[in-house]
């Protein structure tokens, strides 16, 4: 989606590298999900963030959004093979709620 | 806990034949239902979404349509198919509001 601009486009690190993957929205972000794809499967949700300047953490996978700039940030530590795969942001730029916008996704491997 | 199953899995087609995917949910009642569609090595294109049992939105014109005969259950249909609507189709529920979405396993529909 233009609306939403995901880089890298992939990304390959040595295991125990730290990386980082950046969104940004052309639009107000009213909500914004980080979601992880093993290649032909569905998406398995990460997290959302919802205000400005929040900022979660899960295992070794923090995320952060910066409202003024429209863009959030996901950040890998230590990276493990386990955490090879697709990586989608999805922006709700929508009033209502209904319905994301998603990036085109950043492809991780991790050489062990 | 709330469950999505989606199937078939894997399906060949030949140009022209009808088409039918099927979505359900469990565990959760009056959610919102979205089908995706997945291009190789790009990001979600939403095709339908729904809010209600028999209200459908559609995202893009195409040769597909939506229906949601029953409030946990959700189908794409197309009378015939096309070359171009092969891909990997995605089907997500999510609660009302600023909700993530969560999704199924996918279909990879092959046209041939």
């Amino acid at each position: 989606s233009q609306e939403l601009e995901q880089s890298p486009q992939s990304l390959i690190v040595q295991e125990g590298k730290n990386l980082t993957i950046n969104c940004t929205s052309s639009k107000t972000l009213y909500g914004l999900y980080w979601y992880k794809q093993k290649y032909g499967e569905g998406l398995i949700f990460l997290m959302m963030l919802q205000k400005g300047g929040e900022e979660k953490s899960h295992e070794k996978i923090t995320a952060k959004l910066d409202e003024k700039k429209q863009q959030s940030s996901l950040h890998i530590t230590a990276s493990q093979p386990s955490h090879a795969g697709i990586y989608l942001c999805g922006a709700d730029i929508s009033e209502y709620g209904n319905k994301l916008v998603f990036g085109a996704g950043t492809i991780l491997r991790v050489k062990s | 806990s709330q469950t999505i199953h989606q199937w078939p899995a894997t399906l060949v087609q030949p140009v022209g034949s009808p088409l039918s995917l099927e979505c359900t949910v469990e565990g959760t009642s009056n959610p919102n239902l979205y089908w995706y569609r997945q291009a190789a090595g790009r990001g979600l294109q939403l095709l339908f979404y729904s809010v209600g049992i028999g209200q459908i939105s559609s995202e893009v014109p195409q040769n597909l349509s939506a229906s949601r005969p029953q409030d946990r259950q959700f189908i794409l249909s197309s009378k015939k198919l096309l070359l171009s609507d092969s891909g990997f189709y995605l089907c997500a529920w999510s609660r009302m509001g600023r909700q993530p979405q969560h999704f199924g396993d996918g279909t990879r529909l092959s046209i041939l």
